[in-house]
């Protein structure tokens, strides 16, 4: 398996402007997560899905930020409109429910500039 | 917030020496575990603790968990040069699968 693939790795944009970051979990996962990762907050969790379901979505920051899950095997992150204050990386995360490992497996991200 | 606490932030040894850092939560939770990330990729998984154990081990990797003082600690034994990079506690509460990430302990081992 080729594990969570995001795209893109990098992105620089103009404050603004749209961003939409893409996820496709490992086949078979039930769960996926975007989490965001800055220096001053550490690892923030934005929301999570269960079966393309958005669970939990309170640490989404606002309502720029949205999040979808149309089918089992890709996700998008969008930002609209982006601020300087979004950059950050992006990393989402994909597992089997409770009862089975519960590791989750990471994909390598996807580096946001907002000039 | 459930966010977990992990000491120290920073941790500089030399090759061979052990290293531990420890992680505090605030909630009940079900599962606990230990993720590595080295500098600019994602997070990797190393070990899962559930709540009713109390120490498991894997590899040069022991971790023990009390839930009463709502702690954790990871132990690496025997450490490299290739152990560099930061180490992350993640919960889960108690009923949900919202895994929530500690601050993060920078481990740095001098070869």
């Amino acid at each position: 398996d080729a594990g969570v693939i995001q795209s893109p790795r990098h992105e620089v944009t103009e404050m603004g402007q749209e961003v939409t970051l893409r996820c496709k979990p490992i086949s078979g996962h039930d769960y996926l997560f975007w989490y965001r990762q800055t220096m001053m907050r550490g690892l923030e969790l934005l929301i999570y899905f269960n079966n393309n379901v958005p669970i939990d979505d309170s640490g989404m920051p606002e309502d720029r930020f949205s999040a979808k899950m149309p089918n089992a095997s890709f996700s998008t992150l969008k930002i609209q409109p982006s601020e300087p204050r979004d950059s950050a990386v992006y990393f989402c995360a994909s597992s089997f429910g409770t009862g089975r490992t519960g590791e989750l497996f990471f994909g390598e991200g996807s580096r946001l500039t907002v000039l | 917030s459930q966010q977990g606490e992990e000491d120290p932030q920073a941790l500089s040894i030399q090759e061979g020496e052990n290293a531990t850092m420890n992680c505090s939560y605030k909630t009940s939770i079900n599962n606990l575990q230990w993720y590595r990330q080295n500098s600019g990729r994602g997070l990797v998984h190393l070990i899962l603790i559930r709540s009713n154990e109390r120490e498991k081990h894997s590899g040069r990797l022991r971790v023990t968990l009390d839930t009463s003082k709502k702690s954790s600690s990871l132990l690496i034994t025997a450490s490299r040069a290739a152990d560099t990079a930061s180490y992350f506690c993640a919960t889960d509460k108690s009923g949900t699968y919202k895994y929530i990430f500690g601050t993060g302990t920078r481990l740095k081992v001098l070869a």
